[in-house]
């Protein structure tokens, strides 16, 4: 079946310039995470959304980050005014539910540049 | 707070050699540990898992324990392929829905 995807699988874009970047979870998983990862880093976690709602958003770096999801499925990173330490890939990443015991299925990224 | 520890690397083996990459974690309670592998170019993958203390995950040849008592979930494969080359991120899952993960560990095997 159709695994996570995201979109743009690229994107340059110059500082100051807002983006938007694009995660299609597995259907019906009810769980999505982004995560950025930065050259040599780990991952770093921005949000988490179960359904709809967004319980933890503490990992938005700054009020320049903002996501949205829709019908419990479709979800939108939103980089206003990017900055050159934006520059990173973005991963999505979905889950039948929060918790435990289940395993995050990835999608393959968005690689950011801020020239 | 939970936390993940790896080894550094890049580990640079030769092909048929021993791997093993270490992983000892912190948290509160009884987590769930996970390996998961990126292959270049693309996003992670549930390489292997375990739930409870001493169970062992394997997939792909590549097997980890959960040891409760040293706190630690290496993972181990007896003869790594130039396909094996990849970054390895150990992760924890337990008493949120947020996991945690290591900074990842690059493995090179060279024919």
């Amino acid at each position: 079946g159709a695994g996570v995807s995201q979109s743009p699988s690229n994107k340059v874009t110059e500082k100051g310039k807002d983006v938007e970047l694009r995660c299609d979870p597995i259907s019906g998983h009810t769980a999505l995470y982004w995560y950025r990862q930065s050259l040599g880093q780990g991952l770093e976690f921005l949000i988490y959304f179960q359904g709809n709602s967004a319980p933890d958003k503490s990992g938005l770096p700054s009020d320049r980050f903002s996501a949205e999801r829709t019908g419990g499925s479709v979800s939108t990173l939103t980089i206003q005014r990017t900055q050159q330490e934006d520059s990173a890939v973005y991963l999505c990443a979905s889950s039948p539910a929060g918790g435990d015991y289940n395993e995050q299925f990835f999608g393959p990224g968005t690689r950011l540049t801020v020239l | 707070g939970d936390s993940v520890t790896q080894m550094e690397g890049p580990v640079t083996l030769s092909e048929e050699a021993f791997l093993t990459i270490n992983c000892t974690y912190t948290a509160t309670g009884y987590p769930s540990l996970f390996w998961y592998v990126q292959y270049p170019g693309e996003g992670l993958q549930l390489l292997l898992k375990a739930t409870k203390a001493d169970d062992k995950g394997s997939n792909k040849g590549f097997e980890a324990t959960y040891r409760k008592e040293t706190t630690s979930f290496h993972l181990e494969k007896g003869s790594v392929q130039v396909s094996d080359s990849a970054v390895y991120f150990c992760a924890l899952s337990g008493g949120s829905y947020i996991p945690t993960f290591g900074r990842g560990t690059s493995l090179i095997v060279h024919p």
